[in-house]
């Protein structure tokens, strides 16, 4: 079975510095999806950003960009010149293309100081 | 531009009442889910739908049913709630299997549930 990690409970920046949110996961398919999630207070899911597992090239988003180590089973998110509007839960997340099952890791708090 | 719909927002509930909470989607998607969010594990699936008179079970379907009767409408319900229900839970929606951009699920903003 598929599984998501995220081994940081909590993580914290400085405004306007970078910050990497860690991310493995477990799978035997060659080809599937993963997803970086926000939790904001409100509780609403806002994607973040997506990779295809059969592309190479990381995915970037304006300020997030994402480091995928498809040998490692890596997925990490990096959120550079970090806003304050960025503090939230993240949720790392994979699908396989088969299903369109989402299966989240537990989350990690981001907190930014000003 | 409403997206994803739940209601209602809040919720508070005694040991053995029902209760059925509203999903409702005006984006023409044919995939419906239903996840509860508990504190320290993410987002667990609970039952989703591929389409319109379809359900199936995800990681944790106990105590909980649904159903799709309309394609935009997706409702779940517990007959007989427990306090380990007790949970925020999460309606999402996607298009399809066709193509890259269509497999983003849309989240509605949660339902918390207090089952005392």
């Amino acid at each position: 079975a598929q599984t998501v990690t995220q081994s940081q409970p909590e993580m914290s920046v400085q405004e306007a510095e970078t910050v990497t949110l860690s991310c493995t996961y477990d799978t035997s398919e060659s080809d599937y999806y993963l997803f970086w999630y926000k939790q904001p207070p409100s509780r609403q899911m806002i994607l973040v950003i997506r990779q295809e597992a059969y592309k190479q090239q990381n995915a970037t988003e304006n300020r997030f960009s994402v480091n995928f180590q498809k040998a490692a089973k890596s997925f990490s998110l990096k959120i550079s010149d970090s806003q304050l509007g960025d503090a939230a839960m993240y949720f790392c997340a994979y699908r396989t293309p088969n299903t369109d099952k989402l299966i989240f890791g537990t989350g990690t708090r981001l907190q930014v100081f000003p | 531009n409403a997206g994803v719909t739940q209601t209602p927002k809040f919720r508070v509930l005694k040991t053995g009442q029902s209760m059925t909470l509203l999903c409702a989607q005006d984006m023409n998607h044919e995939y419906m889910y239903w996840y509860r969010q508990d504190p320290g594990m993410g987002l667990r699936l609970i039952h989703y739908s591929v389409g319109e008179g379809t359900t199936a079970k995800g990681e944790v379907p106990d105590g909980y049913n649904v159903s799709r009767l309309k394609k935009q409408n997706f409702l779940l319900g517990l007959e007989s709630a427990a306090p380990s229900q007790t949970s925020v839970y999460f309606c999402a929606s996607s298009y399809d299997l066709a193509g890259i951009a269509k497999n983003i699920q849309y989240f509605g903003a949660g339902t918390r549930l207090s089952v005392l």
